[in-house]
């Protein structure tokens, strides 16, 4: 069975600080890859997503992620966090036929102003 | 607000009650995943629907669970016979086959089970 780890459960940052969030995912096929993002009291929302392509993907709010096939891995970063970035951000993967998806356990981030 | 909406936001019930929630997806959504989050934990999949059929269902989803999508529109999912182990926070996310398959989530039913 698929399985995807968020190794950092909880992260603290200041502001200005840069972020790298990482995940691991087991499944040896074609995979897409996610990075979702809940604010305090919000929905998940899609952060960012890669299906193929340039291994290095931009998302929203400055964002980036790179996937790496012969790790396995789809990390997350940012150069300069904000105290607006703290949040849970989840990572996602699916397999090509796009019906199931599976996430890791969350990282909690604090950005202390 | 034309998001994914959920119903109820919160539900407390006894164990061995039945609870059903209701997910009404994104209007020309024609995907629609359930899924179901504890404490500390990401969302776990539980079942998916194209239109009106189920064509997923996760080994998670026990016999006291069931899922219906009748007209391809809003979706239910029901618990029989809850018990404390069913409390969590039930997802729904809809999608739209043919795009980024980007999924879009409601807020959630926070289901507890005293």
């Amino acid at each position: 069975a698929q399985s995807v780890s968020q190794h950092n459960h909880h992260v603290i940052l200041s502001e200005a600080a840069s972020l790298e969030l990482g995940c691991n995912y087991s499944y040896g096929g074609t995979v897409n890859l996610f990075w979702y993002v809940q604010y305090p009291g919000q929905h998940l929302q899609l952060l960012l997503k890669y299906f193929s392509g340039d291994p290095l993907v931009k998302g929203i709010k400055g964002f980036e992620a790179e996937f790496i096939k012969s790790k396995f891995s789809f990390n997350l970063r940012k150069p300069s966090v904000q105290w607006s970035d703290t949040a849970e951000y989840f990572c996602a993967v699916n397999t090509h036929n796009f019906n199931k998806f599976y996430f890791g356990s969350g990282t909690k981030l604090n950005v202390k102003p | 607000d034309t998001g994914v909406s959920q119903n109820p936001r919160h539900k407390i019930t006894k164990r061995g009650q039945n609870v059903t929630f209701r997910c009404d997806p994104i209007s020309e959504h024609n995907r629609l995943y359930w899924y179901r989050q504890t404490l500390g934990q990401g969302p776990e999949f539980l079942t998916y629907f194209q239109n009106e059929a189920q064509l997923e269902k996760s080994r998670l989803l026990s016999d006291r669970f069931s899922a219906e999508r009748p007209k391809g529109s809003f979706s239910t999912l029901e618990i029989q016979r809850t018990e404390q182990g069913d409390s969590a926070m039930y997802l729904c996310a809809s999608s739209l086959q043919g795009t980024s398959y980007e999924q879009y989530f409601g807020p959630g039913t926070r289901l507890t089970v005293t």
